[in-house]
């Protein structure tokens, strides 16, 4: 398979803990985004990357929040000291030379 | 940020039966994309449409970016076109709130 893939697909943590999450975008595709999906909502756009830059960030991207893509190949999004307001979908997405963005299976978070 | 409003948000077909659905964007469109969202969430790519008509399959799409619109076409509907149908605009996808299709056999 070699669609963007997310890890983990759920992650349920205690208020307070910190969080990890990582996608693997397409192969050779130089974009990345990252977005937010609440329930009854369309995604909302987070952060995205051009290879290994971060050049547009979020409102949404509270200080809590970070993204790194190291080697421009997979990222991760970090959120420290959750809280029940970030319960909600993650979802990665990539994009290459074209215009169009493919999504990953998101991963599910649970804040108790 | 481009606002996106579909219509309409709720739709019930019998098997069988044709529908539309539509997006209106506040500003130009451009990277206008159509996705299916499955009931694990997985969005699926429909179409990449950012002007014109394309088909695929019992599906088809028309944008008509001059009057900042698009529309989405399902023909013959059947129960696994169930789910929720997004479109978004954009380089960074600005999203719509989704019209949510039941299709009963």
């Amino acid at each position: 398979d070699t669609g963007v893939s997310q890890d983990p697909r759920h992650k349920i943590t205690k208020r307070g803990q910190n969080v990890t999450f990582r996608c693997d975008p397409i192969s050779e595709h130089n974009r990345l985004y990252w977005y937010r999906q609440t329930l009854g909502q369309g995604p909302e756009f987070l952060t995205y990357f051009q290879n290994e830059a971060q050049l547009e960030k979020s409102r949404l991207l509270s200080d809590r929040f970070s993204a790194e893509r190291p080697k421009g190949s997979f990222s991760t999004l970090e959120i420290q000291r959750t809280e029940q307001g970030d319960s909600a979908m993650y979802l990665c997405a990539s994009k290459g030379d074209y215009n169009e963005q493919f999504f990953g299976p998101g991963t599910r978070l649970t804040v108790l | 940020g481009i606002q996106v409003e579909q219509s309409p948000p709720d739709l019930i077909l019998q098997e069988g039966a044709n529908s539309t659905l539509r997006c209106n964007f506040s500003d130009s469109v451009n990277n206008l994309q159509w996705f299916h969202q499955n009931p694990w969430g997985q969005l699926i790519n429909l179409f990449y449409i950012p002007s014109g008509t394309k088909q695929n399959g019992r599906l088809s799409a028309t944008t008509v970016a001059t009057e900042r619109y698009s529309l989405l076409y399902i023909s013959s509907s059947q129960t696994t076109d169930s789910g929720v149908y997004f479109c978004a605009n954009d380089y960074k996808l600005s999203f719509g709130a989704g019209t949510t299709v039941t299709v009963r056999a």
